[in-house]
């Protein structure tokens, strides 16, 4: 599996633009990047997904450089409500839809 | 559509005793994922499901836990007997496989605590 290195833990204040990267280094050609966010007591939700360049949804924009091994997640403009885990993953193309879940990253928004 | 949809949402039991964990998935949806979350091991695949028949169950911690999808539109999670090191939130995914998405759609959890 397509091991992914991230920050454990990152602060910020509300209103500013948070960055978190992700090291995927050994990520296969069929295989995309996608992260997930997840808030105390719930389930994880899907952000956003991603293969190589930029992706841009509501939510956030995910960079992935050429090489690949590597992705930023960019969240505009944070609240506090943005306060959570964050998980970057590498969905294997030929492993249907299965996902590995690391240790995440705990971002924490202050006033 | 209401999501994934799971019960109990807590469950309180005695070590050795039966645990049974049920989800629905959102209707249309292929596959089924259960995964079990604690502060220790962060949040761990248990077994997969696409189109109702299972594909890796290698995250499965051992014989006293099983797994079924009779059919599409419901899963169990039973563990017996049940032991204190259990105790974890389990929660059930379902998504769609056929295009390049890998979106998940989590349902609330089961909170399980055995004593």
């Amino acid at each position: 599996l397509a091991k992914t290195t991230q920050p454990i833990s990152m602060d910020s204040y509300e209103g500013q633009e948070v960055n978190i990267t992700c090291s995927h280094n050994n990520i296969a050609t069929n295989d995309y990047i996608t992260w997930y966010q997840q808030f105390p007591s719930q389930g994880p939700r899907f952000i956003i997904q991603g293969y190589k360049t930029k992706v841009t949804n509501e939510v956030a924009s995910l960079f992935i450089p050429a090489d690949r091994k590597s992705s930023t997640l960019s969240l505009p403009r944070v609240s506090l409500s943005d306060t959570a885990v964050y998980y970057c993953l590498v969905a294997r193309g030929n492993a249907g839809n299965m996902l590995t879940f690391g240790g995440g990253t705990r971002l924490m928004v202050k006033p | 559509d209401a999501g994934v949809i799971q019960s109990p949402r807590h469950e309180v039991t005695e070590m050795g005793q039966e645990v049974t964990l049920r989800c629905k998935p959102i209707s249309g949806h292929n596959s089924l994922f259960w995964y079990r979350q604690t502060m220790m091991r962060g949040l761990e695949l248990l077994i997969y499901f696409n189109n109702n028949v299972p594909i890796d169950d290698s995250g499965m911690p051992e014989d006293r836990f099983s797994a079924k999808m009779p059919n599409a539109s419901f899963s169990t999670l039973k563990i017996q007997p049940s032991e204190p090191r259990d105790s974890a939130v389990y929660f059930c995914a379902s998504s769609f496989l056929g295009t390049q998405t890998y979106e998940q759609y989590f349902g609330p959890g089961t909170r399980l605590t055995v004593t």
